[in-house]
């Protein structure tokens, strides 16, 4: 399985930009997802990435480097409903089972 | 479209006990998966089923068994309830195993164990 390391809480102020930092083990990777996860909630698919580069989708982006092991998501125009865990989980060789890192706590302040 | 749906919503047992867990997939998607979520911790995988056959297995002891109906329902058991046990149980379904596709969750049981 794969071993994904991210911070494990930040904080930031409404209308700013936000980058979520995400590593892993480069050895046979095969891609990586971030989902957003509200308390007591289920995770929600925002992005995955298998190629290298960034991706956008409105407010959030999301961008890999295969060589770096090395992804983040980049959230705009913070929100107060932004404030959440944010979960990056990647997989490896022949098995397309996602290993879930503990998840980032994001919380917007006014 | 329904998403996953996952029954019950909240359980509370207590050791020893024994629990079922129920999931049906979104329509159309042939695969699910079981976490268990601690909290502030993330998903960890239990269990991947794809056409009633089981396609992976995460680090957990033998009290946990799943299966899967031909309508690709799912259901989780645990046996011998331990206090760790308690957690967030949730089901993910996929329309294949490969690696582009996506888990979409479900909103998950919560399990207390007394």
């Amino acid at each position: 399985g794969q071993n994904i390391d991210q911070p494990t809480e930040m904080t930031a102020t409404e209308g700013a930009i936000v980058q979520i930092n995400c590593t892993y083990q480069t050895s046979g990777f095969n891609g990586l997802f971030w989902y957003q996860q509200h308390a007591g909630e289920a995770p929600t698919f925002l992005s995955y990435n298998v190629l290298d580069g960034l991706e956008e989708k409105g407010r959030f982006s999301s961008f890999l480097s295969r060589s770096k092991g090395y992804s983040y998501l980049l959230l705009k125009e913070l929100q107060m409903k932004d404030s959440a865990s944010y979960l990056c989980a990647g997989f490896t060789g022949g098995s397309y089972i996602p290993t879930f890192g503990r998840g980032t706590s994001l919380i917007v302040h006014p | 479209d329904a998403g996953v749906t996952q029954s019950p919503t909240h359980l509370i047992k207590t050791r020893g006990q024994q629990v079922t867990l129920r999931c049906s997939p979104i329509s159309g998607h042939k695969s699910v998966s079981w976490y268990q979520q601690v909290l502030g911790q993330g998903p960890q995988f239990i269990f991947q089923y794809y056409e009633k056959e089981e396609r992976g297995r995460g680090n957990f002891p033998d009290r946990f068994s799943a299966r899967q109906f031909p309508n690709y329902s799912s259901e989780l058991n645990v046996n011998a309830l331990l206090l760790g046990d308690s957690a967030l149980y949730l089901c993910a379904s996929s329309p294949g195993t490969s690696g582009g596709n996506t888990q979409y969750f479900g909103p998950g049981t919560r399990l207390t164990v007394l």
